[in-house]
């Protein structure tokens, strides 16, 4: 298995230019996350997904989207990039309690 | 929503030292309490978690402890290697208590000296 998968690893974004970022996981977990972890700060949910066609805010979703339309995949959409969303962003997935972590996409917005 | 505090922000030790990393929680319904390593350039992994109807578990060299009464919860690493060396995050799920929404510490960066 190849567990979480994330793409790009880097991108450099301008103010305003619009970007996906991919995941996909292969463990056939219901649960997928998207987290964002700026220096020094913890991990800050963004969204969540408990299924399939299934999604909800976490607890900083302003800036982004996302959508479930297959079990693997949850992709996440920047529409207006902007600085404050320079971050390292983390997809995860889960079937228990326990997160599996994909490796992370560096983002910065200039 | 939960408020989870982590002490201190940066630990160094000396190798075979033991090291202790501190979290408290907001929530006094909180159950569920897992501690994640994140070594350097990539995403965090879960090295032990507790929940809320135990006050210790152990694995090796690591343990958690919980004090629901003080509402904290601390990691124990005995007997530390350089390989430990990482940023370690505790987190907490919300009020609801559903497992899934962690509200994660904002980290600390252990060092261990060789």
């Amino acid at each position: 298995n190849a567990g979480v998968t994330q793409t790009p690893k880097f991108r450099i974004l301008k103010i305003g230019q619009s970007m996906t970022l991919q995941c996909t996981q292969d463990m056939n977990h219901n649960y997928m996350y998207w987290y964002r972890q700026d220096p020094g700060m913890g991990l800050k949910l963004i969204y969540y997904s408990v299924g399939a066609g299934i999604t909800d805010k976490g607890e900083v979703p302003n800036g982004y989207n996302v959508s479930r339309s297959t079990t693997e995949d949850f992709p996440l959409r920047l529409e207006l990039a902007a600085p404050s969303q320079t971050s390292v962003y983390f997809c995860a997935s889960s079937l228990g309690n326990e997160q599996f972590f994909g490796p992370g996409t560096r983002l910065t917005v200039l | 929503g939960e408020n989870v505090e982590q002490h201190p922000s940066t630990l160094s030790v000396q190798e075979g030292d033991s090291a202790v990393i501190k979290c408290t929680y907001s929530d006094s319904a909180s159950n569920y309490f897992p501690w994640y390593k994140q070594e350097l350039g990539k995403g965090p992994q879960l090295i032990i978690d507790i929940r809320s109807n135990v006050g210790e578990k152990k694995d090796q060299r690591i343990a958690v402890t919980l004090n629901k009464t003080a509402k904290h919860f601390s990691l124990h690493i005995t007997e530390t290697q350089p390989e430990d060396s990482a940023v370690y995050f505790c987190a907490a799920p919300p009020p609801s208590g559903s497992a899934r929404q962690l509200t994660f510490g904002s980290g600390t960066q252990l060092t261990v000296l060789p």
